[in-house]
C-alpha cells in the first residue's frame, strides 16, 4: 500500500517568505508527527497530532512555525518569515494507533532551503 | 526520555553479523528500547523494539541486558543495503508519543 507522502520534495525560498509543506499520512493512521533534520543530526521532534488536534507541540521552535490537520488526515506545516536557519529536511510520520508504544512510518521528507 | 549513547561509526564486512551497541544506563522501568535506521536521503525506518526480553524479527535481533542498561542490535548477515545510520531510542510506553533521536551510529558495510 501507499506510504507516507510529502510534497514538495524540495523547496527553495528566500529569507522572509512564507512556505507550506504538505504531508499525506498512511490511510487510517490517526497519529501524525512532524520532525526536522539538520545536516549531520538526527531528526528533531516538532509536533504530534492525534486526530485533528495537536496533542504535543512542544518541539515547535517559535511562533513562526504552525501546523494544522483540519480533517484528521492531511497535515500542513506552515513557516512564516523564513530564516536561513530554517533550512533542513522536514520529515512527516504517521502511526495507526493511539496506544503506545507504536511504530512510526516516515515519509521521504521535504528539503527546505532558505536563501 | 532517557539518553542513549552510541558509537558514531562502525564498519562491517558484507555477509558478517553487524552488532551495534547502545548504552541507556538511565532507562526507566516503563521505557522501551527502539531501533530505527535511516538510509541516505530517506526517512527513518522502524527496525525493532523491546522492553525486557530479547526480540527477533525478519530484519534483526535485539538483545537487552538483564539490568536493561544497554542493548545490542544484531543484523545477522549484513548486506550493502544495510549501510545506514542506526538510531537507538528509549521511549516511555504511555503518554509520550514522540521519538527522541540522537546522532546514531553510521554503519558502513564493506564489500
Amino acid at each position: 500500500g501507499a506510504g507516507v507522502s510529502q510534497t514538495p520534495s524540495n523547496k527553495v525560498t528566500e529569507k522572509g517568505k512564507y512556505v507550506e509543506l504538505r504531508c499525506d499520512p498512511i490511510s487510517g493512521h490517526t497519529a501524525l508527527y512532524w520532525y526536522r533534520q539538520s545536516l549531520g543530526q538526527g531528526p528533531e521532534f516538532l509536533i504530534y497530532f492525534q486526530g485533528t488536534g495537536a496533542a504535543d507541540d512542544s518541539g515547535l521552535p517559535n511562533d513562526r512555525f504552525f501546523a494544522v490537520r483540519p480533517e484528521g488526515s492531511v497535515s500542513t506545516l506552515k513557516i512564516q518569515r523564513t530564516e536561513r536557519g530554517d533550512s533542513a529536511v522536514y520529515l512527516c510520520a504517521s502511526s495507526p494507533q493511539v496506544r503506545s508504544p507504536d511504530e512510526q512510518f516516515f515519509g521521504p521528507g521535504t528539503r527546505l532551503t532558505v536563501l | 526520555d532517557a539518553k542513549t549513547t552510541q558509537p558514531p561509526s562502525m564498519d562491517c564486512a558484507e555477509g558478517r553479523a553487524a552488532n551495534l551497541p547502545c548504552n541507556h544506563s538511565t532507562i526507566s522501568g516503563n521505557e522501551y528500547v527502539y531501533w530505527y535506521r535511516q538510509i541516505h536521503s530517506q526517512g527513518p525506518q522502524y527496525i525493532i523494539h523491546g522492553l525486557k526480553n530479547n526480540e527477533t524479527n525478519e530484519m534483526a535481533s535485539l538483545i537487552i541486558t538483564e539490568d536493561r542498561k544497554s542493548s545490542t542490535l544484531i543484523l545477522p548477515h549484513a548486506t550493502l543495503r544495510d549501510t545506514a545510520v542506526y538510531y537507538c531510542i528509549v521511549r516511555v510506553a504511555v503518554g509520550n508519543e514522540k521519538l527522541t533521536f540522537g546522532t546514531g551510529t553510521r554503519l558502513t558495510i564493506i564489500p
